[in-house]
């Protein structure tokens, strides 16, 4: 069945270091989205990519969606405290929408 | 605007008790899911619902599992007999439209399950 992996599962940065989390799915998709789960709270949706090779910017954090449509970036330049989180991505597969494995962002001021 | 409301937010039950998980989506969403989330893991999808079907019950983990949409609004996730590896944060999700573009879920607080 469809998987959807991220690498790495944790990073720890130190803040004002840049931060990459990698989304790769075994079948293409349709579209992508990318959510982030502080700790203690749930996942929140940051942007959805529809387009092959589509890169969406929201002010420090770049999206990428990949030309094959099987996998996706998220980049973060110089981190903050306030990006501590796990970071998702999501890809619908028919009738169900499956998460990625989830990388785990740790930044020390 | 309210947002996607679960209830009760934690649920400590003994083992072999049924229990029952609510969620009230955000007004007008006919999408409907549930997941649920272990400790430091990743969301496991359980089920959803277009309106009030679920046409595809595939993922809940098995028979003492069950959940129910009525009115096209509040959904109940059954959990019978529970047993200790159930315990787990259970997340519901609404969205606009079901996978149609532009249409991201929203979820609730989640309910944190504990089974003794």
């Amino acid at each position: 069945g469809q998987q959807v992996m991220q690498i790495p599962q944790y990073q720890h940065v130190q803040e004002g270091e840049d931060f990459t989390t990698y989304c790769n799915s075994s079948t293409t998709l349709s579209n992508i989205q990318w959510y982030k789960q502080r700790p203690g709270g749930h996942p929140v949706f940051l942007i959805q990519l529809v387009k092959s090779g589509e890169v969406k910017k929201q002010k420090r954090l770049t999206f990428q969606f990949g030309e094959a449509k099987k996998n996706s970036s998220l980049h973060i330049t110089a981190t903050q405290t306030t990006d501590v989180g796990t970071y998702f991505c999501a890809g619908p597969r028919t009738d169900k929408l499956i998460f990625g494995t989830g990388t785990r962002l740790q930044v020390f001021p | 605007g309210a947002g996607v409301s679960q209830s009760p937010s934690n649920k400590v039950t003994e083992k072999g008790k049924d229990v029952e998980l609510r969620c009230d989506p955000i007004s007008g969403h006919t999408a409907l899911y549930w997941y649920r989330q272990s400790l430091g893991q990743g969301l496991e999808f359980l089920i959803y619902f277009q309106g009030n079907s679920a046409p595809d019950k595939s993922g809940l983990p098995s028979d003492r599992f069950s959940a129910e949409r009525t009115g096209g609004s509040v959904s109940t996730l059954t959990i019978q007999r529970t047993q200790q590896e159930d315990s787990a944060v259970y997340l519901c999700a609404s969205s606009l439209v079901f996978h149609g573009p532009l249409s991201p879920l929203h979820f609730g607080n989640g309910t944190r399950l504990t089974v003794t």
